[in-house]
């Protein structure tokens, strides 16, 4: 089945830099990539996606880049903001349309 | 335009007891999977529901089952629960051979 493995497990920047989060995963199969966002207490809200015959996708400060030869994709967040700090998950599907989480990354923006 | 609920938000249980949890899809949408978020951790895929019938699972054990109804609403039993069972359940509605999959706002089982 899909491994997918998330680093780095805490990621703290001050507002406005950059974050970049990187996933890698098993199966060259697959082929859908998306990412979520999950704020303390709430949902796991879908916030990028990409699937496996595009490069990078942008939306707005937000972006996520794929390397299938290398089995890796990233995302990456510029001029963060406060209302950023969340834990960050990637996933992958193993087979079928179930998705294969990573651990998260729990990411802080300080002011 | 509705989106995934479920109920009830909290939920405590004593072990060996058994729990239903349910979810309502989002509008338009005819596929239910349900996920184990443990803390700290990523959710875990338990089964994938479509048509009233279980469609894929992940590595569960027969305690955890499943019911979806036709207006697509879905139901996660739990039997003989365990210490271990105590996590944020979260039910997640797509569209059928779509991935993407849009959560709702998980119930917090806690096993005592």
């Amino acid at each position: 089945g899909e491994n997918v493995e998330q680093h780095p497990s805490t990621l703290s920047v001050q507002e406005g830099d950059s974050a970049v989060i990187k996933c890698t995963y098993s199966d060259s199969a697959s082929n859908y990539f998306p990412w979520y966002k999950q704020e303390l207490g709430k949902r796991p809200q879908l916030i990028i996606d990409i699937r496996s015959n595009v490069g990078e996708k942008k939306d707005q400060r937000i972006a996520v880049t794929l390397n299938k030869t290398a089995k890796h994709f990233s995302l990456h967040i510029t001029e963060t903001q406060p209302e950023d700090s969340a834990v960050y998950f990637c996933a992958a599907p193993p087979d079928g349309y179930a998705l294969n989480f990573g651990k998260g990354t729990s990411l802080l923006v300080t002011p | 335009d509705a989106g995934v609920t479920q109920s009830p938000t909290h939920l405590i249980k004593t072990r060996g007891q058994q729990v239903t949890l349910r979810c309502s899809p989002k509008s338009g949408h005819d596929t239910v999977s349900w996920y184990q978020q443990a803390l700290g951790q990523g959710p875990q895929f338990i089964f994938q529901y479509y048509e009233e019938e279980e469609r894929q699972r992940g590595n569960f054990p027969d305690r955890f089952s499943g019911h979806q109804f036709p207006n697509y609403s879905s139901e996660l039993n739990v039997n003989a629960l365990l210490l271990g069972d105590s996590a944020l359940y979260l039910c997640a509605s797509s569209l059928l051979a779509r991935y993407e999959q849009y959560f709702g706002p998980g119930t917090r089982l806690t096993v005592t």
